[in-house]
């Protein structure tokens, strides 16, 4: 069985830290690219960030470039969601999935988790 | 980048319609292209890859078409459970943006 769970959300001031964890099962996660998805509340899906399957390279929405940083740790089937001078608009629920592509295929999003809620506010 | 554009925003249908939801690419994406249904406090879930591939599990009303810049998602004889949000979303490179997403209420 596939599971994906978000941990680390919570309430943060504004300009602070905060590092999302997402522990992944039942799926080759060291095969897998992953990516975190945002939803603000009452708004539409937002892209945040990519990450290889091994790594290599990492990629991220605009908004959010030089302040985030996604990492993974394929010997504990984890990935890592490092987030700096947090803002009021980064305020949402911060889900993660597996961006299943391969070879000349791929599926998109398929494996998501329930999410984890980031909230900055003074 | 890449913007996606739904339509319409909100959709109003009884159960049995045939409804169809538009997403247009500001360039291609040729076929990597992804529907997803979200209810609300849920997590998405993938509906069509590839454009126009069903996911495992997913009902046979569920279809997509479309390749480059326009795709259509459709559902034939809408069932009370269809009622959701849908978003389309590119996953062409390396980089990925949805469209707005349309919510489908009960009429």
């Amino acid at each position: 069985e596939v599971q994906v769970v978000e941990s680390g959300g919570g309430l943060v001031q504004p300009g602070g830290s905060l590092r999302l964890s997402c522990a992944a099962s039942g799926f080759t996660f060291g095969g897998s690219q992953m990516s975190w998805v945002r939803q603000a509340p009452g708004k539409g899906l937002e892209w945040v960030a990519l990450i290889l399957k091994d790594g290599s390279g990492d990629y991220y929405v605009d908004s959010v470039k030089g302040r985030f940083t996604v990492s993974r740790d394929n010997a504990k089937n984890s990935l890592y969601l490092q987030m700096n001078n947090l803002r009021a608009e980064d305020t949402a629920v911060y889900y993660c999935m597996r961006d299943w592509i391969s070879g000349g295929s791929g599926k998109g999003f398929d494996y998501w988790g329930q999410g984890a809620l980031v909230t900055v506010s003074s | 980048d890449i913007q996606m554009t739904q339509s319409p925003s909100t959709l109003s249908a009884s159960v049995g319609d045939r409804i169809t939801i538009t997403c247009r690419a500001s360039q291609s994406v040729n076929n990597w292209l992804a529907w997803y249904q979200q209810k609300p406090g849920k997590a998405p879930n993938l509906l069509i890859y590839k454009a126009s591939t069903l996911e495992s599990g997913v009902p046979s009303r569920f279809s997509g078409s479309g390749s480059g810049t326009e795709f259509t998602l459709t559902i034939n004889s809408l069932q009370a459970d269809d009622f959701a949000t849908y978003y389309c979303q590119h996953y062409s490179g390396y980089y990925r943006t949805f469209g707005q997403g349309t919510r489908v209420e009960v009429k």
